[in-house]
């Protein structure tokens, strides 16, 4: 069993749509959770930084940590075309400790 | 956020010759730094910890032979490919956590093995 379960997709909605991106891990020692966007042939860029249990909000994002599930989600509000990309979740034990990655869903977006 | 720049942003070099890839946090200062390799359609693989003033740790199934890791100061480390093959063409990439503990990624190097 991997680490970190991701949905690789491909995952295709309309414009406008709400989208839910989610992983499961199974490494209770991961206290810090993130969310990458990754364009093609670009280096991942960070959305979303957690820490704790609960919901945190950046605009258009949320991000959702459930501990007791071993459970993420990341929440995309009124898609655009210009989400269009691979999204990684990643988790570690510390902030400087390396960084486990999910598969990586790849999401349409379409006008 | 922070910003990690990557150099080259592209290579291509013939078979047998080493290629140096640089790793720079450009407004922090980092002890640690981590470079990932990326296959297409596949996710970030962990190859090395780069550690400031002392050995790099490597993954296990990297060949530290091969991929050498060079902390030279706390902005930069470098990735040097040895003897490089076909099969070390991918997309390399680095990361760095800042003061507050938040990874921020290089744009990444493609490098492509003749």
């Amino acid at each position: 069993q991997k680490e970190v379960e991701q949905d690789p997709g491909p995952l295709s909605v309309p414009e406008g749509a709400i989208v839910s991106l989610n992983c499961t891990y199974s490494n209770s020692a991961f206290q810090y959770f993130m969310w990458y966007r990754q364009y093609s042939r670009k280096g991942p860029e960070l959305l979303m930084y957690t820490y704790s249990s609960g919901n945190k909000e950046d605009g258009r994002f949320t991000a959702q940590v459930d501990k007791s599930s071993k459970y993420i989600s990341l929440f995309i509000r009124d898609s655009q075309p210009s989400d269009s990309a691979t999204y990684l979740c990643a988790m570690n034990s510390g902030g400087y400790q390396k960084v486990t990655f999910g598969t990586g869903t790849k999401l349409q977006v379409i006008p | 956020g922070a910003v990690v720049s990557q150099h080259p942003s592209r290579v291509i070099c013939k078979s047998g010759t080493s290629v140096k890839i640089e790793c720079r946090s450009l407004d922090f200062q980092a002890t640690t730094m981590f470079w990932y390799r990326q296959f297409p359609k596949q996710s970030l693989m962990l190859m090395a910890t780069s550690n400031e003033g002392s050995k790099a740790t490597y993954e296990q199934g990297v060949e530290k032979d091969k991929f050498l890791i060079n902390h030279a100061s706390l902005t930069l480390s470098t990735l040097t490919v040895t003897s490089a093959h076909p099969e070390d063409s991918s997309f390399y990439i680095c990361s760095a956590p800042d003061y507050q503990e938040t990874q921020y990624f290089g744009p990444g190097t493609r490098l492509l093995v003749l």
